[in-house]
Formats: C-alpha cells, structure tokens, sequence
C-alpha cells in the first residue's frame, strides 16, 4: 500500500506570491492533518480534515487555508507569503476506525520564501 | 491544555550502550501519548504509542517506552544503541479521543557514536 504523498518535495516563492501544497493520503484514510515544523517553532498543528470538512485548527492566521476533497486528498493554501512562513510542511493521515489511530507523515514540503 | 517537555534538546551515546529520551507530560485529562522518530530529510515515524492498554509499551525498532502516572512521565528507552538510531525523536501528546491533533515536544536529537 502505497503512503502519504506530498507534491512538490521542494519549492522557492516570493514574498507576496501564494502557494498551494498538495496530500494523497494513504488509500482507505479520510483523515488529513497539516502540520508546520521550523527550527524555531518547532512541529505546529495547522488544521484537520475529515470528510471534506475541517475538524480542528490550530492557531495560524487566515493566509492559512485548506481542503478536502471526496477523494480524501487535501490541499493547503499559503496567501500573502512572509519570510516566516519558510518550513517543512508535513501532510498526515489516518483510517480513524478506532477511538486512538496512528497518523502516517508524508516526506514533507519544504518551503522556502525569499 | 495539554503539553509535553522533552529534556534535552540533543543526546549522545555510544553505540551498545543505553538510549533514554525523557518526556514528560501535562494533561488534565488521562493523555494518549506518542513517540515519533523523524530522519533527515522525511516525514515522521511513529515508534509506539500509549493508549491506557498497558504502562509499557513496546514499539519498532526495539524501542519501548514506559508510562508512570506518579511521575507525569513516558520515557523512550533502548537497551542498545544503534547508528541507525540517530535521528530526531518526538514526544507527542494528543487530547483524549482522537489522535488527528498531536501537540508535540520541541524534540531531542539523538547521536550515536562508535
């Protein structure tokens, strides 16, 4: 069974510019969660999707925006990029047919705004 | 709210010897707890996980991790160390009932030398 996928691996944007970061979960899985990891911060909890609807949110601005589709594929979106929002940009999912489920990473997207 | 600490940001052993990360917990509710394992350059790996079914907890890779309630505690230990051990490792905590919401420990990186 194939696992989390994250497309692209690597990507540079400007200040300003927008970006949209891409997650196949694993097949079978309807549970998507976003999480941003910088050297400072740390691992941060961006939001969560279940069934094409947003679950939980963590304490980001509005820039930061995501999606579900029925396929369970889930997009997050970047607006108004700041130098800060530079990070490691990890995609999990999970099967959630249990009351505690283990969540699978993707590799990450490795953002870089300049 | 709920958190976890790691102490120490950084760890190093010798290869044979004993591996013991150190994470602590704070929770108003009885926690579900999770260790993570991250390499260079990818996503994170669960190594085993805490859900009330048994304080000690087996996970991959030969690692084990107990939970003592009296102390606040879940300390990720491994008889012997390994270079294929070295890596980033993660404490993460997640609120009763779901585990689509990790909060996770700032991390101990692991070194392991000859």
């Amino acid at each position: 069974k194939a696992g989390v996928t994250q497309t692209p691996r690597y990507l540079i944007k400007t200040r300003g510019q927008q970006v949209t970061l891409s997650c196949s979960p694993i097949s079978g899985h309807r549970s998507v969660s976003w999480y941003q990891q910088t050297p400072g911060q740390g691992l941060q909890f961006l939001f969560e999707y279940f069934s094409e609807t947003q679950r939980n949110k963590g304490n980001f601005p509005g820039r930061f925006s995501g999606r579900q589709f029925s396929n369970s594929r889930s997009e997050m979106n970047v607006s108004t990029l700041e130098l800060g929002d530079s990070a490691l940009y990890l995609c999990a999912s999970s099967l959630e047919d249990r009351v505690v489920d283990e969540q699978y990473f993707g590799p990450g997207t490795r953002l870089t705004v300049t | 709210a709920q958190s976890v600490t790691q102490l120490g940001s950084h760890v190093s052993v010798s290869e044979g010897a004993l591996v013991l990360l150190r994470c602590n917990y704070s929770s108003s509710v009885p926690p579900y707890l999770f260790w993570y394992v991250q390499y260079p350059n990818q996503g994170l790996q669960l190594l085993l996980k805490y859900t009330s079914a048994a304080t000690l907890v087996k996970g991959i890779n030969g690692f084990e991790a107990e939970f003592k309630k009296s102390e606040t505690s879940f300390h990720l230990t491994k008889p012997s160390a390994h270079m294929s051990d070295a890596a980033e490792y993660f404490c993460a905590v997640s609120r009763t009932g779901t585990a689509s919401k990790l909060t996770f420990g700032t991390g101990t990186r692991l070194q392991v030398t000859l």
